[in-house]
Formats: C-alpha cells, sequence, structure tokens
C-alpha cells in the first residue's frame, strides 16, 4: 500500500517567496494533519482536517500560513511571504475516521535563506 | 489538555544493553497509548501501541506496558542494536477523537558497536 506522499521532498527559497508544500494522504482516511518539526520546538500540530473540512487551525502561526484541502486526496500548506524562522521539516500525516494511530509521510525539509 | 512527558536525550547504549526510555501522561479518561520511533530523514512509524490499561505493546523486540496506577508506559527493549539508533516519540490520544494526540518531546537514543 502507497503510504503517505509529500513533496516536494527538499525546498530551498529566499525569504519573501511564496513556498507550497503538498500532501497526498493514504486512500479512505477522513483525517489529514499538518506538523511542524523543529529542533527548539519540537514536533508541532499545525492544523488538521476532518473529511476535507478544516477543524482546528489554532496551531497555525500565524496569517502567512495557509491550508487547503480541495479533494480527498490532496492537501496543501502555503506560506507567503516566507522568512527564515519558518525553516523547519513539515510532515503530513492521515488516520482512519475515528481511529488512531497516525501515518506520516517523510516530512519536506524546508530551507529559508 | 493531555500531556505526555518523556525521558530526555540523547541515550547513548552499547550494542546488547538493556534499554529503557520512560514516559508519563496527564489526561483526562483513559487515553490510546502510542510510540513512535523517526530514523533520519524520514517521518515518524508507529512502533507500538497499547489502548486500555495492563495492555502490553510489543514490535521488533520492544514492549511497552499500559499502566494506569502509575500513568506511564515505558518503553523498553532486552538487546538493542546499531539499527535501533533512532528518535523515539511517545504519543496520547483520547479514544475517537482524532484531534487529541499528543506527543512527547522525543528521545535520541544512538547505540554503539
Amino acid at each position: 500500500d502507497a503510504g503517505v506522499i509529500q513533496s516536494p521532498r527538499h525546498e530551498v527559497t529566499e525569504m519573501g517567496q511564496e513556498v507550497t508544500l503538498r500532501c497526498k494522504p493514504i486512500s479512505g482516511h477522513d483525517y489529514l494533519f499538518w506538523y511542524r518539526q523543529t529542533m527548539m520546538r519540537g514536533l508541532e500540530l499545525l492544523i488538521y482536517f476532518n473529511n476535507n473540512v478544516p477543524i482546528d487551525d489554532s496551531g497555525m502561526p500565524e496569517d502567512r500560513f495557509s491550508a487547503k484541502m480541495p479533494n480527498a486526496s490532496f492537501s496543501t500548506l502555503k506560506i507567503q511571504p516566507s522568512e527564515p524562522r519558518d525553516s523547519a521539516v513539515y510532515f503530513c500525516a492521515s488516520s482512519p475516521t475515528g481511529v488512531q494511530p497516525q501515518h506520516f509521510g517523510d516530512g519536506t525539509r524546508l530551507s529559508i535563506l | 489538555g493531555d500531556s505526555v512527558t518523556q525521558m530526555e536525550g540523547p541515550v547513548t547504549l552499547s550494542e546488547e544493553a538493556f534499554l529503557t526510555i520512560n514516559c508519563t501522561y496527564t489526561a483526562t479518561g483513559y487515553p490510546s497509548l502510542f510510540w513512535y520511533v523517526q530514523y533520519p530523514g524520514e517521518g515518524l512509524q508507529l512502533l507500538l501501541k497499547a489502548t486500555k490499561a495492563d495492555d502490553k505493546g510489543s514490535n521488533k523486540g520492544f514492549e511497552a506496558t499500559y499502566r494506569k496506577e502509575t500513568t506511564s508506559f515505558h518503553l523498553e527493549k532486552g538487546s538493542v542494536q546499531v539499527s535501533d539508533s533512532a528518535v523515539y516519540f511517545c504519543g496520547a490520544g483520547s479514544s475517537g477523537s482524532a484531534r487529541q494526540l499528543t506527543f512527547g518531546s522525543g528521545t535520541q537514543l544512538t547505540v554503539l558497536p
């Protein structure tokens, strides 16, 4: 079975540019999560969706961050404009309806110069 | 809300040594408990889980027992290998609520040959 697929695996861009991270969850999983991992703050939940609807975005750091899930097989996390402090590894995860555990993708390593 | 506290690292062991990584939780009710492992450059992978008191989760020689009386879920392995070097995350999730999956800060394990 295909796992959670994230793209790109690595992204290096300059401050002020727009960054779009992509995620394809496991088919049949109704929940999708976006996390950010840094050395200083560890693993932080940014936002999660249930059946394509954003349920809790209280972890989104500020208005520069936005996430969408236009259909059950695709989600994006966008940062505009990007800043050096956004540099981190961003993970997408999915889980079946009402059942844990969560299945993680391999992450996108983002570097903002 | 729920919280998870796990043993701070880094932990360095020799091959074939005994491993314990402590994890305690605070939660309303009785959450499901998880251990995830993260190898370099990869996402988190579920290692084992337990869903009710006194359950023992096990996988790849690792074990953890859900202890309600001490609110603990310590990870153990009798004989570690170099290939076990990774970061280990303890997690707690409220039953039926995908949102409530709280992770500890992670423990870096290095096993030397």
